[in-house]
């Protein structure tokens, strides 16, 4: 399997354009995670989905941010308008979703860096 | 809400050497332990996973273990190399699937 795929790997934009980023989960898992990293706030959840469903958005910042994952196979991470403060390593990853949770492992993929500019 | 440290927040040692790296968390309500490890550029890769029932896990030159009462676990690398050079995050799941990481160490191991 190829893992956790995320597009583009780097993003350059300017403050008040539409930000759209990609995930495409392992094949086969029920789990999907966004994850923001920053140096001042660590690696954060932003929101995942069990099953195509969204399960906890808490993690969301602001309605700028909004996910969706119209399939199994494929989720999107959009912002809009972006502000700088924005600025970040964005991180999907995907876990099969056994019961209880207490063993699964999260699979990431190699990240968005996103520039706000 | 559920807060996770590590110390150190950097570490240099030369090859060769056993460390220990170090993560504690506020609240012991939780479903399990996981140590990962972030290279430069790249996404996060799980090194090992302790279930709240279990001390302990061993994965090669790693073991980490884990003590809920006192909300610690350490993971212990033995005989370092170049290679073990990266970002560690600890991470303990609060809910399900949720998980609240810590800050990372950051090791360099020196040949």
């Amino acid at each position: 399997d190829a893992g956790v795929i995320q597009s583009p790997r780097h993003e350059v934009t300017e403050m008040g354009q539409e930000v759209t980023l990609r995930c495409k989960p392992i094949s086969g898992h029920d789990y999907l995670f966004w994850y923001r990293q920053t140096m001042m706030r660590g690696l954060e959840l932003l929101i995942y989905f069990n099953n195509n469903v969204p399960i906890d958005d808490s993690g969301m910042p602001e309605d700028r941010f909004s996910a969706k994952m119209p399939n199994a196979s494929f989720s999107t991470l959009k912002i809009q308008p972006s502000e700088p403060r924005d600025s970040a390593v964005y991180f999907c990853a995907s876990s099969i979703g056994t019961s209880g949770g207490a063993t699964d492992t999260q699979y990431f993929g190699p990240g968005t860096r996103l520039t706000v500019l | 809400k559920q807060e996770v440290t590590q110390i150190p927040a950097a570490l240099s040692v030369p090859e060769g050497e056993n460390l220990v790296l170090n993560c504690s968390f506020t609240d012991s309500a939780i479903y399990n332990l996981q140590w990962f490890r972030q290279d430069p550029g790249k996404g996060l890769t799980s090194l090992l996973l302790i279930q709240s029932s279990q001390r302990e896990q061993t994965s090669g030159r790693l073991n980490a273990s884990l003590d809920k009462s006192s909300g610690r676990s350490t993971l212990y690398i033995a005989a370092s190399q170049p290679g073990d050079s990266a970002t560690y995050l600890c991470a303990v799941m609060t809910g399900f699937q949720k998980l609240v990481f810590g800050t990372g160490t950051r090791l360099l191991v020196s040949p």
